[in-house]
């Protein structure tokens, strides 16, 4: 069974800081995706990383996915309260028919 | 364009009733898949559909789910007499195709309460 797990659970800064979220796990993923979840709404995809150490960016977001393909990490710059919501990644089964998901991260941002 | 439209969008119910959860994807899309996600928690697979056969149903709890999808169009997710465990939110998914590198669209999901 492959799980992932995410890092921290919750987080709650300022306006303007910075902030790292990870998702790890033991097994091999052939890709990880990372969605944002808002209140009442489905999940989003944000982006998909396939390569392992892989970097991509989108605008003041960086993914990057883990040389093994088995963690990535998602770091914010000069959060902004829009922000907020929850984070979560998620990685394919061998066959590519559903999806396992992390646990998430809820982030809120304060003015 | 229409995105995943899933009805209701809130149901209460008592513990022991039967419920129906609908899930309209988008359109040419082959591939729907069925989410639970339980408060405070990432969603867990439940059921995929590729066309009209369940693909793999391995996520279903019980055998007090069932999911279809007739048409290999609008899927509905049937629980049989419900249970408070059961209270979550029900997402559906669809995607072109089962690939994983095919975006899966999510609809806003269904909050079912078991009283």
């Amino acid at each position: 069974t492959q799980l992932l797990e995410q890092s921290p659970q919750f987080l709650s800064i300022q306006e303007g800081e910075n902030l790292t979220v990870y998702c790890n796990s033991s097994s091999v993923f052939s890709s990880l995706q990372w969605y944002r979840q808002e209140p009442g709404e489905g999940p989003v995809l944000l982006v998909t990383v396939v390569t392992g150490g892989e970097v991509k960016k989108l605008k003041r977001l960086t993914f990057q996915f883990g040389d093994a393909r088995k963690d990535s990490s998602l770091h914010i710059t000069a959060a902004q309260p829009g922000d907020t919501g929850l984070y979560l990644c998620a990685g394919p089964n061998n066959a590519g028919n559903m999806l396992t998901f992390g646990g998430g991260t809820r982030l809120m941002v304060k003015p | 364009g229409a995105g995943v439209s899933q009805t209701p969008s809130n149901k209460v119910t008592e513990k022991g009733k039967y419920v129906e959860l609908r899930c309209d994807p988008i359109s040419g899309h082959t591939a729907l898949y069925w989410y639970r996600q339980s408060l405070g928690q990432g969603p867990e697979f439940l059921i995929y559909f590729q066309g009209t056969g369940a693909a793999d149903d391995s996520g279903l709890p019980n055998d007090r789910f069932f999911a279809v999808r007739p048409e290999g169009s609008v899927s509905t997710l049937k629980i049989q007499r419900t249970e408070r465990g059961d209270s979550a939110v029900y997402l559906c998914a669809s995607s072109k195709s089962a690939d994983s590198y095919n975006e899966q669209f999510f609809g806003p999901g269904t909050r079912l309460t078991v009283l």
